[in-house]
C-alpha cells in the first residue's frame, strides 16, 4: 500500500540551528499539508500547499518556517531558526482529489 | 479558532468491553473523520463522514456524524489489545477533498486492563 514517508524519524538540533523536515509524499497525490504535535497533544494544521504555492497557513506558521517542493517528489519545512517550542512532532500529510489525507509516520523534532 | 472538544479524554476499559467516545464543536462541520494514533506513529483514518446524520461502520467500529453537523461520536464494540491508543476527530469545512486544513479534537486515550 503507499504510503507518505518521512526522514529523519528523529532529530535532535540545538536552539537557533536551521532544521529541513523532509517528505515523500505518495506519488500521484496533489495537496501537501504539514501538521505539528506538541507531546501529548493535539495536532494542529501548519500550512497546506497546492500547485507549487501556499494554499492556507495557520499562525503558527510564521516567518521562520517555509514549505517547498523542490523536485516534483521531496516536499520539506524548513524551520530557520529553531526555538524550544519548536519541539515536536511534525507529520506531513498528501492526498490527491477523491481521498483522505494520508500522514506519515512523523518526525520528532527536539530543540536543545 | 474552532474548538473541537473531546470526551472522554481516557477510558480505561477490560478486554470485550463496548466503548464510547464523543466529539462536540463550537461550530459548523461539513466532514466528521476518526483517527487513530498508535505511540510514535502518525494518525490513520479510520471512518469519514460526510453527511449530517450518517452513520457508518467499519469492522467493530460505528461513527455517526450529528444532525447538528456540531458533533460526532465513534463507538468500538467487543474491544481487542490492538485498539489501544489515541483516538482523534477532525472536523473539514468543505465538503470536498482537497486544499482544505483539519481541525483536531483533543484526543481521547483508550487502555485495555489485561
Amino acid at each position: 500500500e503507499p504510503e507518505v514517508t518521512q526522514t529523519p524519524s528523529h532529530q535532535v538540533t540545538q536552539m537557533g540551528q536551521e532544521v529541513i523536515l523532509r517528505c515523500v509524499p505518495i506519488s500521484n497525490h496533489l495537496y501537501f499539508y504539514w501538521y505539528r504535535q506538541i507531546l501529548g497533544q493535539k495536532v494542529e494544521f501548519l500550512v497546506s500547499f497546492y500547485n507549487n504555492e501556499i494554499s492556507e497557513k495557520s499562525e503558527i506558521f510564521d516567518d521562520q518556517f517555509s514549505v517547498e517542493r523542490p523536485d516534483g517528489s521531496n516536499f520539506t519545512l524548513k524551520i530557520r531558526s529553531t526555538k524550544l517550542e519548536d519541539s515536536a512532532m511534525y507529520f506531513c500529510a498528501s492526498l490527491i482529489s477523491n481521498t483522505e489525507a494520508f500522514f506519515g509516520q512523523g518526525t520528532r523534532l527536539t530543540v536543545v | 479558532g474552532q474548538q473541537l472538544n473531546q470526551s472522554p479524554q481516557s477510558m480505561f476499559i477490560q478486554e470485550g468491553e463496548d466503548v464510547s467516545m464523543n466529539c462536540t464543536s463550537s461550530s459548523i462541520f461539513n466532514t466528521w473523520l476518526w483517527y487513530k494514533q498508535d505511540p510514535g506513529e502518525g494518525p490513520v483514518l479510520l471512518i469519514a463522514l460526510y453527511k449530517a446524520g450518517e452513520l457508518t461502520s467499519n469492522g467493530r467500529l460505528t461513527a455517526q456524524f450529528g444532525i447538528t453537523r456540531k458533533d460526532s461520536f465513534l463507538n468500538i464494540s467487543a474491544s481487542i489489545p490492538s485498539d489501544v491508543g489515541i483516538y482523534f476527530c477532525a472536523g473539514r469545512n468543505e465538503a470536498n477533498f482537497g486544499n482544505e486544513k483539519l481541525t483536531f479534537g483533543t484526543g481521547t486515550r483508550l487502555t485495555i486492563i489485561p
